[in-house]
């Protein structure tokens, strides 16, 4: 079984271009997380979306957006790139929302902004 | 609000050592608590889960036991092989509703380096 995939594996992007990544979760699977690994400040949430629906965001600026597709995938993007937008983005996925379910994560797509 | 702690790294031990990464957390509600690895270059894979208090999860020799006593989730393994140098993060997420259901809220990772 395919895990989670994500595209592309990197992105240079200079400041104030837009960027959009994307993701496409474990068949069956209807929720995807968004995250960033930015050096020294560990991994922050991003975004939950669950069957087409944006459930819950992290304390990031409305330039980060996204959206969930009928098939489940997903797409992140971010706007008017800074220089310190430039980090790992990590997609996840779970077969539902629900606390134990394990969210299984793609490779990541790194980013970097000049 | 919920946050999780682990111990400052890196961890650097030579192979067959013991090993063991604290883990405390502080949750507004009753989380689960997870275990996650990162190799160099990649995403990260899930090591263990434990849903409620007294749960141990294990896999790969790797055992973590939720202690809802001591609001810990400390990660342990009997004899550490060179294989297992990666970084390691301890996480939870919230078992029901409210602004962080959903998301999984990370310690600030260990490193740790195993030597032959």
């Amino acid at each position: 079984e395919a895990g989670v995939t994500q595209s592309p594996t990197h992105l240079i992007k200079t400041r104030g271009q837009q960027a959009t990544l994307r993701c496409s979760p474990i068949s069956g699977h209807t929720s995807v997380y968004w995250y960033q690994q930015a050096l020294g400040l560990g991994l922050q949430f991003l975004l939950w979306y669950d069957e087409g629906e944006e459930r819950n965001r992290g304390n990031f600026p409305p330039r980060f957006s996204g959206r969930q597709f009928p098939n489940y995938s997903s797409e992140l993007n971010v706007n008017a790139l800074e220089l310190e937008d430039s980090a790992l983005y990590l997609c996840a996925s779970s077969s539902a929302g629900t606390g134990g379910n394990e969210q299984f994560f793609g490779p990541g797509t790194r980013l970097t902004v000049l | 609000g919920n946050s999780v702690t682990q111990m400052e790294g890196p961890v650097t031990l030579s192979e067959e050592a013991f090993l063991t990464i604290n883990c405390t957390y502080t949750a507004t509600g009753y989380p689960s608590l997870f275990w996650y690895v990162q190799y160099p270059g990649e995403g990260l894979q899930l090591l263990l889960k434990a849903t409620k208090a007294d749960d141990k999860g294990s896999n790969k020799g790797f055992e973590a036991t939720y202690r809802k006593e001591t609001t810990s989730f400390h990660l342990e393994k009997g004899s550490v092989q060179v294989s297992d140098s990666a970084v390691y993060f301890c996480a939870l997420r919230l078992n029901a509703g409210g602004t962080s259901y959903g998301k999984l809220t990370f310690g600030q990772g260990t490193i740790l380096t195993v030597h032959p």
